[in-house]
């Protein structure tokens, strides 16, 4: 089955200590993202990537960092988390060419409570 | 730069009743048009989307969206809802690959 996969679901952890949210995907996709959705502000891009090892900013980078080692996985790293990154994290991917490109497929989420 | 406006936060909508969910963009080049689906406890999924071609554009579980240019509208809509519709809705453009997610609607469908 074509999807994308995100570890963990639900995570609490305390400020300051570094974390990875893993996000992995099986369709060979080329674009990969990172997004946090908080009540009354929708979705916000934090870093994405359009290849392997070719990584970007997006709009709310700051906190994280991403890497892009291989095409099927784009971890996400808070070194040192705090309050403000309590919010619920989706991994997506999309191919850039043919039939299929462009439109996002989403992973279940994470939803991050730092203390 | 791009922008996109859902132009409604809540729609009630009684169960067999017609919807409509208002999306409107704004963009200095070419855009391609998408509508999200979240259900409770769940991630996005791909209602339609507009890259090019005919305005009226079909999507999954009987929804359609047109394209109005003129308008820089892409409105959602069903004829006929059912309760399994109640979720949130994103409209989203992208331009550069680069995309732009509206706030949500919140579609609540009542019996």
């Amino acid at each position: 089955e074509a999807q994308v996969t995100q570890n963990p679901r639900y995570l609490i952890t305390v400020t300051g200590k570094k974390l990875t949210v893993t996000c992995s995907q099986n369709m060979n996709h080329e674009y990969m993202s990172w997004y946090r959705q908080d009540p009354g502000l929708g979705l916000r891009q934090i870093y994405y990537s359009m290849n392997v090892e070719v990584t970007d900013k997006g709009d709310v980078p700051e906190g994280y960092k991403v890497s892009r080692k291989e095409k099927r996985n784009f971890p996400l790293i808070l070194e040192s988390p705090s309050p403000n990154q309590t919010s619920l994290y989706f991994c997506a991917s999309s191919t850039l060419a043919g039939t299929d490109a462009y439109g996002y497929t989403f992973g279940s989420g994470t939803r991050l409570t730092v203390v | 730069a791009q922008s996109v406006t859902q132009l409604d936060s809540q729609v009630p909508v009684f169960e067999e009743a017609p919807v409509e969910l208002r999306c409107n963009y704004s963009s200095s080049v070419s855009v391609y048009l998408f509508w999200y689906v979240q259900y409770p406890n769940q991630g996005l999924q791909l209602l339609l989307k507009y890259l090019s071609g005919s305005t009226l554009v079909k999507g999954i579980n009987g929804f359609e969206a047109e394209f109005n240019k003129s308008q820089t509208s892409f409105h959602l809509r069903k004829p006929s809802v059912h309760i399994s519709d109640t979720a949130e809705y994103f409209c989203a453009s992208e331009g550069s690959y680069i995309p732009t997610f509206g706030r949500g609607t919140s579609l609540i469908v009542h019996p």
